[in-house]
């Protein structure tokens, strides 16, 4: 089975500090997004990368970056955390439409409160 | 663009009861299709997908889905609700673009009674 391995499953941090959410996929998946989820929202889209060192803005990127410098690992950054980034945050892979179509791959996500 | 519409954001069902969550999308291309679920405190896992071929798709857990192209739905059902059905589920919508981006519905919270 594919794995979406998130680095952390709690995270508590102040506001203004830089913060770091990793994910890593262990099935040579070229696409990679990260979403957040809050409740009545469902899940919204920040950023995506359908490559190594490509990256695309989702529906609510700002606030936010990403990086990806291997294939495997995705990194979502909070340049300044603030308190209305506490949310669930779910990154999963997936991979080339047309060519390996099972859906996605979830990671269980990290749950990030900023105080 | 692509939207996904879901009808309810919760739903209550006796168990034993027949389980319908509704699902509706908007796609100028054929799309895929997808239900996830999500348990407490959980990820999403994927319960069924349509790609292309037969419509109607079986999941896990006797979940089942029907792709109808003229009413642009995707509807999941269970012919008898369990205990432990009770999860948000999630209709999703995927381009057929390189990205191949998700776009979710906002969820349905499905309860289901003693």
């Amino acid at each position: 089975d594919v794995k979406v391995t998130q680095s952390s499953r709690y995270l508590v941090k102040r506001t203004g500090e830089k913060v770091f959410l990793e994910c890593v996929q262990d099935m040579d998946h070229e696409n990679m997004f990260w979403y957040r989820q809050d409740p009545g929202l469902g899940l919204r889209l920040i950023y995506f990368s359908y490559d190594v060192k490509m990256k695309e803005k989702g529906d609510i990127p700002e606030g936010y970056s990403v990086s990806r410098e291997k294939k495997e690992r995705f990194s979502l950054i909070l340049e300044s955390a603030s308190t209305n980034q506490t949310s669930m945050y779910l990154c999963a892979s997936g991979g080339k439409p047309l060519v390996r179509e099972h859906g996605y791959t979830f990671g269980s996500g990290t749950r990030l409160t900023v105080v | 663009a692509q939207s996904v519409t879901q009808l309810g954001s919760h739903v209550s069902v006796s168990e034993g009861a027949l389980v319908l969550l509704r699902c509706n999308y908007s796609s100028s291309v054929p799309p895929y299709l997808f239900w996830y679920v999500q348990y407490p405190n959980q990820g999403l896992q994927l319960l069924l997908k349509y790609t292309t071929g037969a419509t109607l798709v079986k999941g896990i857990n006797g979940f089942e889905a029907e792709f109808k192209k003229s009413e642009t739905s995707f509807h999941l059902t269970k012919p008898s609700a369990h205990m432990s059905d009770a999860a948000e589920y999630f209709c999703a919508v995927r381009g057929r673009d390189q990205g191949g981006k998700l776009i979710f519905g906002q969820g349905t919270e499905l309860s289901v009674k003693p």
